[in-house]
């Protein structure tokens, strides 16, 4: 299974952008997706798992689905701000392996 | 708090070997499922291995037959033996784990493995 992302997003600040994560076999459904944010000379972290469960302490302006239909999932960032500003990874397994998506930058300007 | 800390990484020249260690606190190797994963310079991330609470293992194809996950419950801490390295395992290797109930994973910082030909 493959996981395909934008290479790149940007949006301004204040704004709301949607990162999407394809995955070319399987559902999400049934192997969910987590999604990691890694800052610039930091190691990830992760800011949704489980397609939509957000870890204490990230904000709500994140929030995860998927589309069972295109066989995708999202990424919200609603209200942006110049500490979005990241590279994201959305990350999933089939069967006992894990798989993760190329990343996709975020700009916020 | 969860703390996963990594060590053992370093300078090797091709075709040798290496172990990294993942020290684990507030969290336990055993009972929960442990993974590696690495970031080549200027790259994304890229899944390496994993090993589940029930001692089952798995690789990616890029390093099976050369890397060995592994675990010692009594020092709560896990391996990643590296043999045969090549210049494109040069990476900084993450430690992360997960509980066995949630797929909400805690990274360590990494630990940076550089190949040399």
């Amino acid at each position: 299974s493959m996981l395909t992302q934008p290479h790149s997003v940007s949006e301004s600040p204040g704004k709301t952008v949607t990162i999407s994560c394809a995955r070319s076999s399987g559902s999400f459904a049934s192997n969910y997706v987590q999604w990691h944010q890694q800052r610039p000379g930091s190691p990830p972290t992760t800011v949704m798992y489980e397609n939509h469960r957000r870890p204490s302490g990230v904000p709500d302006r994140f929030s995860g689905s998927i589309d069972s239909s295109s066989n995708s999932a999202s990424l919200t960032i609603s209200g942006l701000k110049t500490e979005d500003e990241a590279d994201y990874y959305c990350q999933s397994y089939d069967s006992s392996n894990w798989v993760f998506g190329g990343g996709t930058k975020l700009t916020v300007l | 708090e969860v703390q996963l800390v990594e060590s053992g990484g370093g300078f090797i020249q091709s075709g040798g070997s290496l172990r990294l260690s993942c020290a684990a606190s507030g969290f336990s190797v055993s009972t929960n499922f442990m993974s590696w994963v690495r970031q080549a310079p200027g790259k994304g991330l890229e899944w390496v291995s994993v090993i589940y609470s029930g001692g089952s293992t798995y690789y990616a194809d890029s390093v099976k037959g050369r890397f060995t996950i592994s675990r010692d419950n009594s020092k709560n801490t896990l391996y990643l033996q590296m043999n045969s390295l090549r210049v494109e395992d040069t990476a900084v290797y993450y430690c992360v784990g997960a509980s066995s109930s949630s797929w909400f994973l805690r990274w360590g910082q990494g630990a940076l493995v550089t190949v040399s030909s």
